[in-house]
């Protein structure tokens, strides 16, 4: 079982819409969580941190889930700057970063 | 601030060849790491560092070593290229439970 699974997607939805895609993992020992940005396989970039309260940054919305294992993201009011694709990243008790494979979302106007 | 920089950002290598990939940080971060991205792929871990002296290997170490005598530096060594090393290289570094920090990456072809 990977570490790290995501749903690649895609995901292709109109500006305005909401879209919200997951992400588990195999590690129950994981100790902080967080989603990056990447576009065209460019570095990827922090989005945000993932709070066990679940946290908001504007449109963005991220929740963990410890009990199933997951942490989740939701774009509200899409934007056409939105499309990239998604890494989820956990960072378990040893420190080495696990990466998904990441889920692709594509806003079209 | 720089913040992690790698070099170089581009590097055509011929099969058999030998090369250094660059990495430093000037954040002062105990934690560094290498991955590779493969076309349709996520980050896979090579190698990464928790301190000064002190490396290990991650998900694919094959056909490359590292050393980390300072703080800053990580450098990333290929040995024999080969086709499959062909891939994006990105060096990352961070203070261990926290965000980590990229450098732009490294476009390696192997031909």
């Amino acid at each position: 079982r990977k570490e790290v699974e995501q749903d690649p997607g895609p995901f292709n939805v109109p500006e305005g819409a909401t879209v919200a895609f997951n992400c588990t993992y195999s590690n129950s020992a994981s100790q902080s969580f967080f989603w990056y940005r990447q576009d065209c396989r460019k570095e990827p970039k922090l989005l945000m941190s993932v709070y066990s309260s679940g946290n908001e940054d504007g449109r963005f919305t991220a929740q963990l889930n410890r009990a199933s294992q997951y942490i989740s993201l939701l774009i509200r009011d899409s934007k056409l700057s939105d499309s990239a694709t998604y890494l989820c990243v956990v960072n378990p008790y040893d420190y080495k970063l696990s990466f998904g494979a990441g889920t692709t979302v594509t806003v079209r106007a | 601030n720089a913040g992690v920089t790698q070099t170089p950002k581009f590097r055509i290598l011929k099969i058999g060849q030998s090369m250094t990939l660059q990495c430093t940080q000037d954040m002062n971060h105990n934690y560094m790491y290498w991955y590779r991205q493969d076309p349709g792929m996520g980050l896979k871990l090579i190698y990464y560092s928790v301190g000064a002296g002190i490396t290990d290997k991650g998900e694919v170490p094959n056909g490359y070593n590292v050393s980390r005598s300072t703080t800053e530096d990580f450098p990333l060594r290929l040995e024999l290229a080969a086709p499959s090393q062909t891939s994006v290289y990105f060096c990352a570094s961070n203070t261990g439970n926290t965000e980590a920090f990229f450098g732009q990456g490294t476009r390696l072809t192997v031909v």
